[in-house]
């Protein structure tokens, strides 16, 4: 099993560039999430989403955008990248919320 | 008030000693309570969900306090293989289910020989 799968792993965009961070698991897990780490600040929910078609906005969503069309993919959409979204973008996926959630390994973005 | 709060930390420990960390959360609507390990640049990995009436899992001893909104994590015989970022999770639901997760900042342990 692939289990969460991210890409790009690493990427530099310039300010208001879009770009779409893409996210797939094989669990068939339902619930899927997209958190930001910035260092001293932990990580942070972005959007949320417990199944296809059924997204919801976390703690920090502003500039981006989710969509979830299906049970395996869950991207995260940039709509004009800025500096402050200069961060390490995790997407994480559950079989329920709960029960622990499993991390993908990560996309550090860089937006200059 | 930080709605998951943690020791930064760095605690330093010798190898073979037992450290407990703690952390509190603000959310009484906080419902599923988790630790996860962080090595430096990488993904958060689940070391155990955290239950009421205690759970273990080898050297690793999990407690939640639903009164004090209070949980602890407990390492005996340490390994240098500890050494990690140990992160406190919190998960909220609301009416239309879990709400996805709410991190601490993490406490940094550092295990040396």
């Amino acid at each position: 099993n692939a289990g969460v799968t991210q890409t790009p792993k690493f990427q530099v965009l310039k300010t208001g560039q879009s770009m779409t961070l893409q996210c797939a698991q094989d669990m068939n897990h339902e619930y899927m999430s997209w958190y930001r780490q910035d260092p001293g600040m932990g990580l942070r929910l972005i959007h949320y989403s417990v199944g296809a078609g059924i997204t919801d906005q976390g703690e920090v969503p502003n500039g981006y955008n989710v969509s979830r069309s299906t049970t395996e993919d869950f991207p995260l959409r940039l709509l004009s990248a800025a500096p402050s979204q200069t961060s390490v973008y995790f997407c994480a996926s559950s079989f329920t919320g709960n029960y622990g959630y499993t991390f993908g390994s990560g996309t550090r973005l860089t937006v200059v | 008030r930080k709605e998951v709060e943690q020791d930064p930390g760095p605690f330093n420990v010798p190898e073979g000693a037992t450290v407990a960390f703690n952390c509190t959360y603000s959310n009484s609507a906080s419902q599923s309570f988790f630790w996860y390990r962080q090595d430096c640049r990488k993904e958060p990995k689940l070391l155990m969900s955290v239950y009421s009436s205690g759970n273990e899992d080898g050297r690793f001893t999990a407690q939640l306090n639903r009164a004090s909104q209070y949980i602890s994590l407990l390492i005996r015989d340490s390994k240098l293989s500890d050494s990690a970022t140990y992160l406190c999770v919190v998960n909220k639901y609301s009416g239309g289910g879990a709400d996805g997760l709410t991190f601490g900042k993490g406490t940094h342990l550092i295990i040396q020989p």
